[in-house]
Order: C-alpha cells, then structure tokens, then sequence
C-alpha cells in the first residue's frame, strides 16, 4: 500500500547548524502533511504541518518545503539546540480520510 | 498541553490474559485513536474513534477492539494478549486535523 517513507534513520548535526529532515512520501493524492516531534518516554508532538496547495510554510525555527512534483518533504531546523534531540516522523493524510500515514522516524544527534 | 491522560501507563501482564488501556480526553475532540509504536515500525494505527459508539478499524487492528461509550474516553482491549502485542501504546485525539498524543502505555506481554 502507499507508504511515507525516510531517507536517513539518523542524522546528526553540529549544535548551532541548521539540520535538515528528509521524507519522501508515495500517495500522490494526499494533500496534507505534518511534522511531529517525539522525545525520548514521551507522545509526539505536533511541530508544523503543510497543505498541498503550498510549497513552504515557515514556524519558529522551523521550516517545512514540499515539492510535490518528486513527491519530497522536508523540515528545516535552524540553529540546532540540544533540545531539538528527537525523532522526527513525518505523515500524510488524504481528504477526508483522518487517518495519518506515518513514516519511520529519523533521530536527531545534537553534536556539542 | 492537552488534557489527554492515558491509563496504565505501564503494565506487565502474561499471555493469554485480558488487558484494557483507557483513554481520558478533556477536550471535547471528536476523534480519539489508538496506536502501537515499535522500533523500525513508526506508529501504526490500531482503530480510530469519529464519535461516540462510532469507531472503525486501522491498519493492525487484528486482536483489538475498542469502546467509546462517551466522548471523554476511549478503551483498547485486548481480549487474550500475545507477546507480539508487547509495544507502546499511545491514544491521540484531534478535532481539524493535527493530533494531539497522550504520554503513552508500554505494555509487556510474557
């Protein structure tokens, strides 16, 4: 079935830089995508989220870029801190289906 | 944050036995889920709730049932459990599209 996918399980990133997280997804009918935080022991948390209607939308620090032509999602973390260490998943949905496809996740390594 | 509370929050049990995790939401959202987490796996959903006696299956929902009797709260049973049912369970809520996640059940089956 359609599935949102992860390039990198684990990235990590030197405090201060900007880090980068990549989600490719394969419904090329959905027109909703969000990105979530999860902390170590705790639920996710919403972070930004995008229509299809859109190609960027920007948050505090945060940025997420689709492009929906390779079907490519992204989320831009400025200035890494150590309190951005998390696994980071992305997810789909389609119309007005309220089910969420999720990815896999990828962790965030804050280098000191 | 919202006002999600999830019940146990851990639990041991044995295979073969009844367990029920519950779900309490203060914040009047209309749609309640419940989701497995497991390493390599992402979160799955197990069933979804869009009201109050209405509830529909996820993908892994095989060996669950759910109940929503009020919108406040939201059961997951688990009628014998198996050890592949050992995971970390977590009750999300939404009302326009974004979910909010409570803290999370990890439960082990032996």
């Amino acid at each position: 079935g359609e599935s949102v996918g992860l390039h990198l399980p684990t990235l990590s990133v030197q405090e201060g830089d900007n880090s980068i997280i990549n989600c490719a997804y394969s419904n090329s009918a959905s027109d909703y995508f969000i990105w979530y935080k999860q902390e170590s022991g705790k639920g996710p948390q919403f972070i930004i989220d995008i229509r299809s209607n859109m190609d960027k939308r920007q948050g505090q620090r945060v940025t997420v870029l689709l492009n929906k032509t390779v079907k490519h999602l992204s989320l831009q973390i400025a200035a890494t801190q150590p309190g951005d260490s998390a696994v980071y998943f992305c997810a789909e949905k389609t119309g007005s289906n309220y089910q969420l496809i999720w990815g896999a996740g990828t962790k965030l390594i804050i280098k000191p | 944050d919202a006002g999600i509370t999830q019940s146990p929050r851990h639990k041991v049990t044995e295979t073969g036995t009844p367990v029920t995790l519950r779900c309490h939401q203060t914040e009047n959202h209309r749609y309640m889920y419940w989701y497995r987490q497991d390493p390599g796996h992402g979160l799955r959903l197990i069933h979804y709730s869009y009201g109050v006696k209405d509830t529909d299956k996820g993908e892994v929902s095989d060996g669950y049932s759910v109940s929503r009797s009020k919108t406040e709260d939201f059961l997951l049973t688990l009628e014998s459990a198996t050890s592949s049912q050992t995971s970390v369970y977590f009750c999300a809520i939404s009302d326009t599209g974004e979910l909010f996640f409570g803290e999370g059940s990890r439960l082990t089956v032996l």
